[in-house]
């Protein structure tokens, strides 16, 4: 089975500062298409997870720019060029490259307003 | 805009059966019939997190997670454009917040059901 380890776990950030949220996998989430499969997602408290990051690096729709997604292989990140008040939240990563659909998560990492 | 809204009860005792229902809601273009989206339940607690239980297309097909085969079915109907989620013998570690969710054969989980809290207890 895939292991996904995020890092950190828990990620207070000031407004207006950049964050960075760590995904590493056990196996490589490269497809032999060239993509990986890798998601984020953001789960905001009281909601339902939403989709941020899909194939790595591509933001879903409405989602701000100032989130980016990069990595390849086992080495994922996601980055916040500036942390907003609506950033709140616990962050997935999740792999998509087993199949079919024994996709799973990483544990998550609370993003916080200093 | 897609909606999907999941339905069942939030309190069940131990040894029977669940059953939720995720109804979709949207546009023509939205409904279970069309496209190339599965439709899926994910469940969310604190000690395992979030984990993926089945998903189902719209000719029927089915995908099960191993660790629940033998408890879960899941199922379709188009002319309601619903989806259903059986789990028998449950215990209280199926205590969890259950979601419905579109996703596609790579991922990309794009639309959630604002999900549903299902208590365990006698």
């Amino acid at each position: 089975d895939v292991v996904l380890t995020q890092s950190p776990l828990s990620l207070p950030v000031t407004p207006g500062e950049p964050a960075s949220i760590s995904c590493r996998s056990s196996q490589s989430l490269q497809h032999s298409n060239g993509y990986n499969f890798l998601d984020w997602y953001l789960q905001k408290p009281g909601q339902s997870p939403q989709l941020l990051i899909y194939l790595g690096s591509n933001r879903a729709s409405g989602v701000p720019d100032r989130f980016s997604g990069s990595g390849s292989g086992t080495d994922f990140t996601l980055k916040i060029s500036r942390v907003e008040a609506e950033d709140v939240g616990v962050y997935y990563c999740m792999q998509a490259i087993q199949t079919p659909f024994m996709y799973n998560f990483g544990q998550g990492t609370k993003l916080e307003i200093k | 805009h897609l909606q999907l809204q999941e339905s069942g009860p939030g309190l069940v005792k131990p040894s029977e059966t669940l059953t939720l229902t995720c109804s979709v809601s949207g546009d023509a273009d939205d409904s279970i019939s069309s496209g190339s989206h599965y439709w899926g339940w994910i469940r969310q607690t604190p000690g395992k997190g979030l984990e993926w239980i089945a998903s189902v297309f719209h000719t029927g097909s089915t995908y099960y997670n191993p660790s629940f085969k033998s408890r879960v079915t899941i199922s379709v109907d188009t002319s309601k454009n619903q989806f259903s989620l059986r789990l028998s013998s449950v215990t209280a570690a199926d205590t969890a917040i259950y979601y419905c969710a579109r996703h596609l054969l790579n991922g990309f989980y794009n639309y959630w059901g604002q999900g549903r809290l299902l208590t365990v207890s006698s």
